[in-house]
């Protein structure tokens, strides 16, 4: 059973469409997350959620919109596709936030290409 | 704020030999760290952390990483590489929930090091 699974695995899509990336635990974490790695593989936080509550959102644009329907999903869902948003994008979970010791589990990530 | 520094985004290493992968960090307050390894097309895989208690900790695959405070350094060893280490490795700082403010869950990774063997 895969604990962490995104959809799509890759994308492709034109500058200035509207695209979705889902993500689904079946960990019973409290926690998800979404980072972006870009292609210099640096990995940065995007946001956290924590029971369906956002509680980290680090100045991404607002063109980026996660969406949690339930504590077990986290969607990303972005608006107005830009060329510099090409990347990989993880989604993660954790047992809680704050614990600060819980290791968060990674998807396999979806590679996004805007052409 | 946390920050985390790899020296060396490329190490090569023959196999059998030791691989070493360095790891500094900065925080105002006492400090989680992680290790995760990254396979090519893959997710991140946490292969140790440190949190409390002795500082050499022991992951998986035969790693193993020593949190030296006056260093502020968590730098990743094995003893004897092998073919399957070859992968990105990323080294990773979050602060404790009771730090407060807005960085608690949040990790903040390094650069990342690829690591190659060498038959």
């Amino acid at each position: 059973d895969t604990a962490v699974s995104q959809t799509p695995k890759y994308l492709v899509t034109q500058m200035g469409n509207d695209k979705s990336i889902k993500c689904e635990q079946n960990l019973g974490h409290d926690t998800m997350y979404w980072y972006k790695q870009d292609s210099k593989k640096f990995l940065k936080i995007m946001f956290s959620y924590n029971n369906k509550e956002l509680i980290i959102n680090e100045t991404v644009p607002n063109r980026f919109s996660p969406k949690s329907p339930d504590k077990a999903h986290l969607n990303l869902h972005i608006n107005s596709l830009e060329l510099g948003d090409s990347a990989v994008y993880f989604c993660a979970s954790s047992q809680r936030v704050g614990g600060g010791t819980d290791t968060q589990y990674f998807g396999p990530g979806t590679r996004l290409t805007v052409l | 704020a946390q920050s985390v520094t790899q020296l060396g985004s490329h190490v090569s290493v023959s196999e059998g030999a030791l691989v070493l992968l360095r790891c500094n960090y900065s925080s105002s307050v006492p400090p989680y760290l992680f290790w995760y390894v990254q396979y090519p097309n893959q997710g991140l895989q946490l292969l140790l952390k440190y949190t409390t208690g002795a500082t050499l900790v022991k992951g998986i695959n035969g790693f193993e990483a020593e949190f030296k405070k006056s260093e502020t350094s968590f730098h990743l060893t094995k003893p004897s590489a092998h073919m399957s280490d070859a992968a990105e490795y990323f080294c990773a700082v979050t602060v404790p929930s009771n730090a407060g403010g807005t960085s608690y869950g949040k990790l903040t990774f390094g650069q990342g090091t690829i690591l190659t063997v060498h038959p």
